[in-house]
């Protein structure tokens, strides 16, 4: 079992749609998280971390639930240009940084 | 800024074939990492060095060797190739283990 497990997808969605994906994590030694967000054939970028208390990034809410270890993406009113790759990332301390396999999202006109 | 770069974008080699992939960063950053990713297998780390002068087996380091040259500059060396090594491999960098990485654009390896 891989320790971070992602929905592969792909999500096709159309425009303005609201979406989201989930991410769950196995070890319950992982104290920080983020979404990182991969465009085709392009480097990794981060998108934002995921506090305890949730957090919130214009149209993008981030949640993250430790007694399930499992976190969350919502994407509201979705546009062309969030088409991507998400990527769920879990560190572990020092310098263990697990990241998921990817969930692919398309969204179309 | 030029961020994190990598050099070359992209490799053929054969097999039992070596290789010097380099990369450098340019924000003073303390902590540096390679990684590779391959489908369905989302992003793994080989090798990271925590500051100058130290560097650390990741997840998958057999096959592989580093060298922290300086702060700025993270090479990561295929001594003898395998197939098994095709890849996109991506270096990224870090002000320390808790902060943001920022990863270069890849090099893609394709092994023969």
């Amino acid at each position: 079992r891989k320790e971070v497990e992602q929905d592969p997808g792909p999500f096709n969605v159309p425009e303005g749609a609201t979406v989201a994906f989930n991410c769950t994590y196995s070890n319950s030694a992982s104290q920080s998280f983020f979404w990182y967000r991969q465009d085709c054939r392009k480097e990794p970028k981060l998108l934002m971390s995921v506090y305890s208390s949730g957090n919130e990034d214009g149209r993008f809410t981030a949640q993250l639930n430790r007694a399930s270890q499992y976190i969350s993406l919502l994407i509201r009113d979705s546009k062309l240009s969030d088409s991507a790759t998400y990527l769920c990332v879990a560190r572990r301390g020092g310098f263990k940084t697990i990241f998921g396999a990817g969930t692919r999202l398309f969204v179309k006109a | 800024n030029a961020g994190v770069t990598q050099t070359p974008k992209f490799q053929v080699l054969k097999t039992g074939q070596s290789m010097t992939l380099q990369c450098a960063q340019d924000m003073n950053h303390n902590s540096m990492y390679w990684y590779r990713q391959d489908p369905g297998m989302g992003l793994r780390l080989i090798y990271y060095s925590a500051s100058e002068g130290t560097t650390d087996k990741g997840e998958v380091p057999n096959g592989y060797n580093v060298s922290r040259l300086n702060k700025r500059e993270f090479s990561l060396r295929l001594e003898s190739a395998a197939p098994s090594q095709t890849s996109v491999y991506f270096c990224a960098s870090s002000e320390s283990q808790n902060n943001e990485q920022f990863f270069g654009p890849g090099t893609r390896l394709t092994v023969l």
